[in-house]
């Protein structure tokens, strides 16, 4: 039981190359969430999903597009990346609503844009 | 809209001190709360909860009370150790539905021997 995978761990781009992080949980959870860790930011919401084929915009949405095609993965991709995404980005997912489930994260994506 | 505010760090402390970091919080309704520790180079974990008024989280010898009237959810220990340095984030989450969960922006607890 992996829990909460995230790949890659780390990678820098230049200033408008392309990407896309992956995350994948083996816990059957409905709920998934993209954030980033910023210091003296805390974490801050990019997009979630609350279930297969479903997106939502969180609190910093833009320049970040989402997908959630299978159940188990959820994908954030930058267009063109700038040197404002340089962050940590952490995937959690959780069974059901936040409020009452524990939401499990990943060990994070580490990435510098140049 | 719904906001939690956390004691701002950094928190050294010696073995054995005894620890408080605060959380007030801001919502609407009555919130589930939660403290969250995150360890060097790790992902965020659940150390604890409360989904109601007076009821009192604990784990690992860390509690917090939630406390309506105040509107806090204060994370305390007894006696400290080095293995509990780590970045601790309050959160809450409003109960109404798909909302996700809202965090404070964390406190680094640093423990010398």
């Amino acid at each position: 039981n992996a829990g909460v995978t995230q790949t890659p761990k780390f990678r820098v781009l230049k200033t408008g190359q392309s990407m896309t992080l992956l995350c994948a949980q083996d816990m059957n959870h409905e709920y998934m969430y993209w954030y980033r860790q910023d210091p003296g930011m805390g974490l801050r919401l990019i997009h979630y999903s609350v279930g297969e084929g479903t997106t939502a915009k969180g609190e910093v949405p833009d320049g970040y597009n989402v997908s959630r095609l299978k159940k188990q993965n959820f994908l954030l991709g930058l267009e063109s990346a700038a040197p404002s995404q340089t962050s940590v980005y952490f995937c959690a997912s959780s069974s059901s609503r936040a409020g009452t489930d524990t939401q499990y994260f990943g060990p994070g994506t580490r990435l510098t844009v140049l | 809209g719904d906001s939690v505010t956390q004691m701002e760090g950094p928190v050294t402390l010696s073995e054995e001190a005894f620890l408080t970091i605060n959380c007030t919080y801001t919502a609407t309704g009555y919130p589930s709360l939660f403290w969250y520790v995150q360890y060097p180079g790790e992902g965020l974990q659940l150390l604890l909860k409360a989904t109601k008024a007076d009821d009192k989280g604990s784990n690992k010898g860390f509690e917090a009370t939630y406390r309506k009237e105040t509107t806090s959810f204060h994370l305390e220990k007894g006696s400290v150790q080095v293995s509990d340095s780590a970045v601790y984030f309050c959160a809450l989450s409003d109960n109404t539905g798909n909302t996700p969960l809202v965090f404070g922006k964390g406190t680094r607890l640093s423990v010398i021997a």
